[in-house]
């Protein structure tokens, strides 16, 4: 949904650099989640994100990433010393400032992606 | 933990011609099951979801889908399909009992329709 911003939409690093990708929510929304889609695989969960608070992180490497969501300003996807294994589409959604549930209809907003290619 | 293979990463049709996207799950629980669209240069849409109740779910744009549960599959269809339905389509699965959030996509598959 064009209402989630993601900048850069494509990312080019060299080996050992830092990525870093920002994501807006949709106006209203404060839950932030991020996702990733290597090649030739299905997008994946990383992590999820309240204001100032990492509700869930149970998708993200152990090492070299990190996300945050300040109290003012978008959400951050940031990789450290970026690998080859890194290249791949990174996707940010959000949703109302209230728990998901499928129960009650409510649905997550994705944005365009952002594409991080490592040379 | 779950799995969805959707079975064909390119279908191409003429405009006007029924499609059929394929798509099944393996899952030890029991599962919710979507359908997102991407069309070019957005963001994924949600298509249809299925709850509970009734296997036929209808979605936007004319697109219904069928859930199996016996042949685990969910498969997307429609009846005519047009120039604007070229995008890639992916399926999805989150657990039930869970947050909609932790979603399980499949691979995706591109409809291109022609003219």
């Amino acid at each position: 949904n064009a209402g989630v911003m993601q900048n850069p939409r494509h990312l080019v690093r060299r080996r050992g650099q830092e990525a870093r990708l920002r994501c807006s929510p949709m106006k209203g929304h404060s839950h932030v989640y991020w996702y990733r889609q290597l090649p030739e695989e299905g997008l994946k969960f990383m992590v999820y994100l309240q204001k100032e608070n990492i509700i869930d992180e149970s998708g993200m490497p152990k090492e070299r990433f990190s996300a945050e969501f300040p109290k003012e300003g978008p959400s951050i996807l940031r990789i450290q010393q970026v690998v080859r294994g890194d290249s791949a589409a990174y996707f940010c959604a959000s949703s109302p400032p209230f728990r998901p549930t499928v129960r009650f209809g409510n649905t997550i907003y994705f944005g365009e992606g952002s594409w991080l290619t490592v040379v | 933990a779950q799995s969805v293979t959707q079975l064909d990463s390119q279908v191409p049709v003429f405009e006007e011609a029924p499609v059929e996207l394929r798509c099944n799950y393996s899952s030890s629980v029991s599962v919710y099951l979507f359908w997102y669209v991407q069309y070019p240069n957005q963001g994924l849409q949600l298509l249809l979801k299925y709850l509970s109740g009734s296997t036929l779910v209808k979605g936007i744009n004319g697109f219904e889908a069928e859930f199996n549960k016996s042949q685990t599959s969910f498969h997307l269809r429609k009846p005519s399909v047009h120039i604007s339905d070229t995008a890639e389509y992916f399926c999805a699965v989150s657990e039930v009992g869970g947050s909609n959030y932790k979603l399980t996509f499949g691979k995706g598959t591109l409809l291109t329709v022609n003219p």
